[in-house]
């Protein structure tokens, strides 16, 4: 596709719940970045991946949280037994190489009840 | 970490109006500073890549700067639109590559 490609726009999970957050990157893309935003504040960082390799996984806020990248390409962010904490907008971006600007998706916005 | 700040936080301002808003940081230890506009219910959009102290970007009406000695980056936009209206992130990638901080952005309305 033109852009990255984020999957589902929306989800509600209950409290408890695991949920499966899908990013489709820029074919070719090395750079593959995740990213939580609540409400009122910025993007943070979760975790970067450079084609199949997750070379920095810093951000993760506990070890419920989970990502992989097998192929290079296509990333899946896993959240296990979701609290209402996790409630927030979880961004997509790839990059061609690092440096270079980063093409966003649409986010996906997940709502803990 | 990389702590960046943006002010302010938010701005009204009339169609036409130019306006100009900050992204300030603490250390010069980055690799690039990257400018985002992120309309509503859309992708966040970069707008500039600036790497160099004294780096000057422009894309239409709008420009960037980078003063990295004194840890500032500014945006203006000239003659501002109604379609300007978005909030408007900074951006800086760490020197690995491996991390964007991001401001906690601009949010910036254009009044027609």
């Amino acid at each position: 596709g033109a852009g990255v490609s984020q999957s589902p726009r929306y989800k509600v999970a209950k409290r408890g719940q695991d949920v499966a957050l899908r990013c489709d990157p820029i074919s070719g893309h090395v750079s593959l970045f995740w990213y939580q935003q609540a409400l009122g504040q910025g993007p943070e960082f979760l975790t970067y991946f450079q084609n199949e390799a997750q070379l920095d996984k810093s951000g993760l806020p506990s070890d419920r949280f989970f990502a992989e990248r097998p192929e290079g390409s296509v990333s899946t962010l896993k959240i296990q037994r979701t609290q209402q904490e996790d409630s927030a907008v979880y961004l997509c971006a790839s990059s061609l190489t690092r440096g270079r600007e980063a093409f966003f998706g649409q986010g996906t916005r997940l709502t803990v009840v | 970490i990389l702590n960046v700040e943006q002010s302010p936080q938010s701005l009204h301002v009339q169609e036409g109006d130019s306006t100009n808003f900050t992204c300030s940081f603490p250390s010069s230890n980055f690799y690039a500073l990257h400018w985002y506009r992120w309309e509503t219910a859309k992708s966040p959009e970069a707008l500039f890549v600036m790497t160099l102290n004294g780096d000057e970007k422009k894309k239409g009406r709008i420009s960037a700067t980078l003063n990295t000695k004194e840890g500032y980056s500014y945006l203006y936009i000239k003659g501002s639109q109604p379609e300007d209206s978005a909030t408007y992130l900074c951006a800086l990638l760490s020197n690995t590559g491996n991390q964007f901080y991001f401001g906690t952005g601009t949010s910036l309305t254009v009044i027609p």
